[in-house]
């Protein structure tokens, strides 16, 4: 069954250094998206891409994040200058139509520790 | 805007018997409705999703939910809960603001299988 695949599974970096998480999402979907989790929280939403352009994001989302297609198969989310409290799990998920009851599908996680 | 509230952060069940994680939803819209499972140090699996053909969804691994409009409710039951079921669960609904591009997740139930 074809699935949603991230790297790296775990990644640790000193706070104010740039991070670039991989994800390859199932290869015939066109809407790719990433969420977090901080420890103990809930899942939240970041961001939606769709057509090489960001379609939706969240207030999370400010300017030190950003998303890339930078290939037919792979989707990253950069973060230029991490904080503390941007480690988190960062899911990443694609979906074949935006509809509403189309299933985001999700990959395994990013574990992101900030030191 | 779309939500969800999980009532119960941890269940605790002896296997064998019933499961019930409740999930109570609010939208102004008829909902799009999941039930995600993240078992330890994984990702997020869809279990159902009620996309309002039939009220009673049946999902993977023997769980069902039941959307009930009256009580705003899609709460997950398993008649017979296994050690494997161990997990937390995390009931979404897709948001139609801005074009169902976003998951709402609740705060996830916790729920732990006594033997």
């Amino acid at each position: 069954e074809p699935e949603v695949t991230q790297t790296p599974s775990h990644q640790v970096t000193q706070m104010g250094q740039e991070v670039i998480l991989r994800c390859v999402p199932i290869s015939n979907h066109l809407y790719f998206y990433w969420y977090r989790q901080i420890l103990g929280q809930k899942v939240e939403f970041l961001v939606s891409f769709y057509n090489n352009e960001i379609s939706e994001k969240s207030e999370i989302f400010d300017d030190q994040f950003s998303v890339e297609r930078p290939d037919g198969s792979n989707f990253t989310l950069k973060i230029r200058s991490t904080k503390l409290e941007d480690s988190a799990m960062y899911f990443c998920a694609s979906s074949g139509s935006r509809e509403g009851q189309e299933t985001q599908y999700f990959g395994p996680g990013t574990r992101l520790l900030v030191l | 805007a779309q939500s969800v509230t999980q009532l119960g952060s941890h269940v605790s069940v002896s296997e064998g018997a019933l499961v019930l994680l409740r999930c109570n939803y609010s939208s102004s819209v008829p909902p799009y409705l999941f039930w995600y499972v993240q078992y330890p140090n994984q990702g997020l699996q869809l279990l159902l999703k009620y996309t309002s053909a039939a009220t009673l969804v049946k999902g993977i691994n023997g769980f069902e939910a039941e959307f009930k409009k009256s009580e705003t409710s899609f709460h997950l039951t398993k008649p017979s809960a296994h050690m494997s079921d161990a997990a937390e669960y995390f009931c979404a609904v897709s948001d139609p603001s801005g074009g169902y591009q976003k998951v709402t997740f609740g705060t996830g139930t916790k729920l732990q299988v006594i033997p």
